[in-house]
Protein backbone atom coordinates (compact mmCIF):
# COMPACT_ATOMS: atom_id res chain seq x y z
CA UNK A 1 0.00 0.00 0.00
CA UNK A 2 0.78 3.52 0.06
CA UNK A 3 0.71 4.64 3.57
CA UNK A 4 2.41 3.99 6.76
CA UNK A 5 1.32 0.47 7.82
CA UNK A 6 1.23 -0.76 11.06
CA UNK A 7 1.10 -4.22 12.68
CA UNK A 8 -0.83 -5.98 14.60
CA UNK A 9 -3.62 -3.61 14.46
CA UNK A 10 -4.50 -4.95 17.90
CA UNK A 11 -2.66 -7.06 20.66
CA UNK A 12 -3.43 -8.01 23.55
CA UNK A 13 -0.80 -9.55 26.23
CA UNK A 14 -0.28 -10.27 29.81
CA UNK A 15 1.74 -8.67 31.88
CA UNK A 16 5.45 -9.30 32.38
CA UNK A 17 5.49 -10.21 28.76
CA UNK A 18 7.44 -9.07 25.65
CA UNK A 19 5.70 -7.40 22.44
CA UNK A 20 6.95 -6.25 19.07
CA UNK A 21 4.70 -3.91 17.28
CA UNK A 22 5.87 -3.35 13.48
CA UNK A 23 5.89 0.02 11.07
CA UNK A 24 6.36 -0.15 7.50
CA UNK A 25 6.86 3.26 6.41
CA UNK A 26 6.15 5.25 3.33
CA UNK A 27 8.58 4.01 0.64
CA UNK A 28 10.95 6.37 0.35
CA UNK A 29 10.56 8.19 3.56
CA UNK A 30 14.09 8.48 5.40
CA UNK A 31 12.70 9.68 8.82
CA UNK A 32 10.40 7.69 10.63
CA UNK A 33 8.99 8.38 14.24
CA UNK A 34 7.02 6.44 17.33
CA UNK A 35 4.49 7.97 19.28
CA UNK A 36 1.77 6.40 21.95
CA UNK A 37 -1.37 8.00 22.78
CA UNK A 38 -2.83 6.75 25.97
CA UNK A 39 -6.72 6.32 26.09
CA UNK A 40 -8.37 10.37 26.06
CA UNK A 41 -4.98 11.76 25.56
CA UNK A 42 -2.78 13.56 22.60
CA UNK A 43 0.23 11.96 21.08
CA UNK A 44 3.91 11.30 23.40
CA UNK A 45 7.09 11.28 21.37
CA UNK A 46 8.92 8.14 21.65
CA UNK A 47 11.81 8.22 19.60
CA UNK A 48 12.80 9.49 16.27
CA UNK A 49 14.87 7.42 13.17
CA UNK A 50 16.98 9.08 10.30
CA UNK A 51 17.61 6.13 8.08
CA UNK A 52 18.86 3.16 10.56
CA UNK A 53 20.20 5.33 13.42
CA UNK A 54 18.04 7.06 16.03
CA UNK A 55 19.19 10.50 17.15
CA UNK A 56 16.63 11.18 19.24
CA UNK A 57 15.27 8.47 22.03
CA UNK A 58 14.38 11.11 24.26
CA UNK A 59 10.63 10.00 24.78
CA UNK A 60 11.47 6.27 25.78
CA UNK A 61 9.57 6.12 29.13
CA UNK A 62 12.26 3.22 30.41
CA UNK A 63 14.87 0.86 29.72
CA UNK A 64 11.91 -1.88 28.86
CA UNK A 65 11.61 -0.20 25.80
CA UNK A 66 13.32 0.00 22.67
CA UNK A 67 13.15 0.43 18.70
CA UNK A 68 15.41 -0.21 16.05
CA UNK A 69 15.11 0.10 12.02
CA UNK A 70 16.90 -1.81 9.42
CA UNK A 71 17.18 -1.28 6.03
CA UNK A 72 16.39 2.25 6.66
CA UNK A 73 12.75 1.32 6.29
CA UNK A 74 10.94 -1.10 8.86
CA UNK A 75 10.68 -0.21 12.18
CA UNK A 76 10.44 -2.44 15.48
CA UNK A 77 9.14 -0.79 18.78
CA UNK A 78 9.58 -3.69 21.59
CA UNK A 79 8.45 -3.59 24.94
CA UNK A 80 9.81 -5.75 27.40
CA UNK A 81 8.05 -7.26 30.66
CA UNK A 82 5.00 -4.97 29.54
CA UNK A 83 3.33 -3.59 32.66
CA UNK A 84 -0.57 -2.23 32.43
CA UNK A 85 0.57 1.51 32.12
CA UNK A 86 1.78 0.59 28.81
CA UNK A 87 -1.68 0.00 27.46
CA UNK A 88 -2.18 2.53 24.91
CA UNK A 89 -2.18 3.02 20.97
CA UNK A 90 1.34 3.06 19.76
CA UNK A 91 1.51 5.29 16.28
CA UNK A 92 4.29 5.41 13.64
CA UNK A 93 4.47 8.38 11.03
CA UNK A 94 7.07 8.91 8.53
CA UNK A 95 7.74 12.00 6.63
CA UNK A 96 9.99 12.36 3.31
CA UNK A 97 13.75 13.75 3.02
CA UNK A 98 12.48 17.14 1.22
CA UNK A 99 9.47 18.39 2.53
CA UNK A 100 8.18 22.12 2.93
CA UNK A 101 6.25 22.23 5.54
CA UNK A 102 7.16 19.15 8.12
CA UNK A 103 4.06 17.46 7.88
CA UNK A 104 3.94 13.60 9.32
CA UNK A 105 2.12 10.66 7.53
CA UNK A 106 1.12 8.36 10.05
CA UNK A 107 -0.57 4.68 10.11
CA UNK A 108 -3.53 3.44 12.03
CA UNK A 109 -1.77 2.65 14.81
CA UNK A 110 -1.29 -0.53 17.22
CA UNK A 111 -3.80 -0.88 20.03
CA UNK A 112 -1.65 -2.27 22.90
CA UNK A 113 -4.06 -3.77 25.86
CA UNK A 114 -1.53 -5.31 28.87
CA UNK A 115 -3.82 -7.50 31.35
CA UNK B 1 5.53 24.34 30.41
CA UNK B 2 3.06 23.22 28.28
CA UNK B 3 4.04 23.56 24.24
CA UNK B 4 0.91 23.28 23.02
CA UNK B 5 -2.62 24.04 25.09
CA UNK B 6 -6.07 22.88 23.60
CA UNK B 7 -8.34 24.35 26.55
CA UNK B 8 -11.61 22.98 25.22
CA UNK B 9 -11.74 19.24 26.20
CA UNK B 10 -14.94 18.85 23.79
CA UNK B 11 -17.27 21.13 21.62
CA UNK B 12 -20.66 20.75 20.40
CA UNK B 13 -21.83 22.57 17.09
CA UNK B 14 -24.79 21.96 14.99
CA UNK B 15 -24.49 20.90 11.66
CA UNK B 16 -23.89 24.20 8.95
CA UNK B 17 -22.73 26.11 11.64
CA UNK B 18 -18.91 27.14 11.77
CA UNK B 19 -16.74 26.45 15.07
CA UNK B 20 -13.40 27.24 16.31
CA UNK B 21 -11.18 25.00 18.15
CA UNK B 22 -8.74 27.04 20.08
CA UNK B 23 -4.81 25.98 19.97
CA UNK B 24 -2.07 28.22 22.03
CA UNK B 25 1.76 27.74 21.92
CA UNK B 26 4.75 28.38 23.29
CA UNK B 27 8.47 28.78 22.23
CA UNK B 28 11.37 30.55 22.02
CA UNK B 29 11.94 29.54 18.59
CA UNK B 30 11.71 32.49 16.06
CA UNK B 31 11.40 29.41 13.29
CA UNK B 32 8.20 27.29 13.95
CA UNK B 33 5.27 25.19 11.95
CA UNK B 34 1.69 24.69 13.48
CA UNK B 35 -0.54 21.67 12.33
CA UNK B 36 -4.05 20.68 12.82
CA UNK B 37 -4.70 16.77 12.77
CA UNK B 38 -8.17 14.88 12.58
CA UNK B 39 -8.67 11.89 14.61
CA UNK B 40 -11.50 10.32 14.04
CA UNK B 41 -12.99 7.44 15.69
CA UNK B 42 -11.41 4.17 13.05
CA UNK B 43 -7.83 6.09 15.15
CA UNK B 44 -6.24 7.59 12.06
CA UNK B 45 -4.58 11.03 12.07
CA UNK B 46 -5.77 12.82 9.18
CA UNK B 47 -3.53 16.47 8.55
CA UNK B 48 -5.61 19.14 7.81
CA UNK B 49 -4.20 22.49 7.58
CA UNK B 50 -0.46 23.91 7.72
CA UNK B 51 0.73 27.29 9.69
CA UNK B 52 4.60 28.26 9.25
CA UNK B 53 5.91 30.95 11.97
CA UNK B 54 7.00 33.49 8.47
CA UNK B 55 3.94 32.69 6.06
CA UNK B 56 2.66 36.24 5.94
CA UNK B 57 -1.30 35.04 5.69
CA UNK B 58 -3.43 32.64 7.21
CA UNK B 59 -3.57 29.11 5.91
CA UNK B 60 -6.53 27.83 4.53
CA UNK B 61 -7.77 24.09 3.23
CA UNK B 62 -11.08 23.87 1.80
CA UNK B 63 -13.59 24.30 4.86
CA UNK B 64 -10.35 24.74 7.48
CA UNK B 65 -9.15 27.34 8.00
CA UNK B 66 -6.25 28.54 10.42
CA UNK B 67 -6.41 31.75 12.64
CA UNK B 68 -3.08 32.64 13.30
CA UNK B 69 -3.03 35.39 15.67
CA UNK B 70 1.46 35.18 16.47
CA UNK B 71 1.66 37.86 19.18
CA UNK B 72 -1.04 36.15 20.73
CA UNK B 73 0.94 32.96 20.28
CA UNK B 74 -2.44 31.25 19.04
CA UNK B 75 -3.35 29.03 16.03
CA UNK B 76 -7.52 28.58 15.86
CA UNK B 77 -8.67 26.11 13.65
CA UNK B 78 -12.14 27.43 12.18
CA UNK B 79 -14.17 24.70 10.31
CA UNK B 80 -17.06 26.70 8.54
CA UNK B 81 -20.22 24.69 7.53
CA UNK B 82 -19.76 21.72 9.40
CA UNK B 83 -20.75 18.54 8.83
CA UNK B 84 -21.88 15.27 10.33
CA UNK B 85 -18.63 13.54 9.35
CA UNK B 86 -16.29 16.23 11.07
CA UNK B 87 -17.50 14.68 14.31
CA UNK B 88 -13.50 13.51 15.44
CA UNK B 89 -10.79 14.58 18.08
CA UNK B 90 -8.92 17.71 16.86
CA UNK B 91 -4.79 17.86 17.26
CA UNK B 92 -3.25 21.10 17.10
CA UNK B 93 0.64 20.40 17.17
CA UNK B 94 4.26 22.48 16.42
CA UNK B 95 7.34 21.90 14.86
CA UNK B 96 9.84 23.88 16.59
CA UNK B 97 12.87 25.44 13.84
CA UNK B 98 12.93 24.69 9.78
CA UNK B 99 11.86 21.26 8.34
CA UNK B 100 15.60 20.11 7.36
CA UNK B 101 15.39 18.54 4.05
CA UNK B 102 18.50 16.86 2.54
CA UNK B 103 19.47 14.59 5.46
CA UNK B 104 15.82 13.00 6.81
CA UNK B 105 14.23 16.11 7.93
CA UNK B 106 14.07 15.94 11.80
CA UNK B 107 10.44 16.94 12.47
CA UNK B 108 9.64 15.70 15.61
CA UNK B 109 5.69 17.40 16.52
CA UNK B 110 4.38 18.49 19.44
CA UNK B 111 0.92 17.74 20.12
CA UNK B 112 -1.68 19.53 22.34
CA UNK B 113 -4.03 17.41 24.76
CA UNK B 114 -7.07 17.36 21.58
CA UNK B 115 -10.32 18.82 21.65
CA UNK B 116 -13.44 16.33 20.63
CA UNK B 117 -15.73 18.18 18.48
CA UNK B 118 -19.48 16.27 18.25
CA UNK B 119 -21.47 17.92 15.52
CA UNK B 120 -25.58 17.69 15.92
CA UNK B 121 -27.65 17.55 13.22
Amino acid sequence: GAGVSQSPSNKVTEKGKDVELRCDPISGHTALYWYRQSLGQGLEFLIYFQGNSAPDKSGLPSDRFSAERTGGSVSTLTIQRTQQEDSAVYLCASNPDRTNTGELFFGEGSRLTVL
Amino acid sequence: AQKITQTQPGMFVQEKEAVTLDCTYDTSDPSYGLFWYKQPSSGEMIFLIYQGSYDQQNATEGRYSLNFQKARKSANLVISASQLGDSAMYFCAMREGTPLSGTGGYNKLIFGAGTRLAVHP
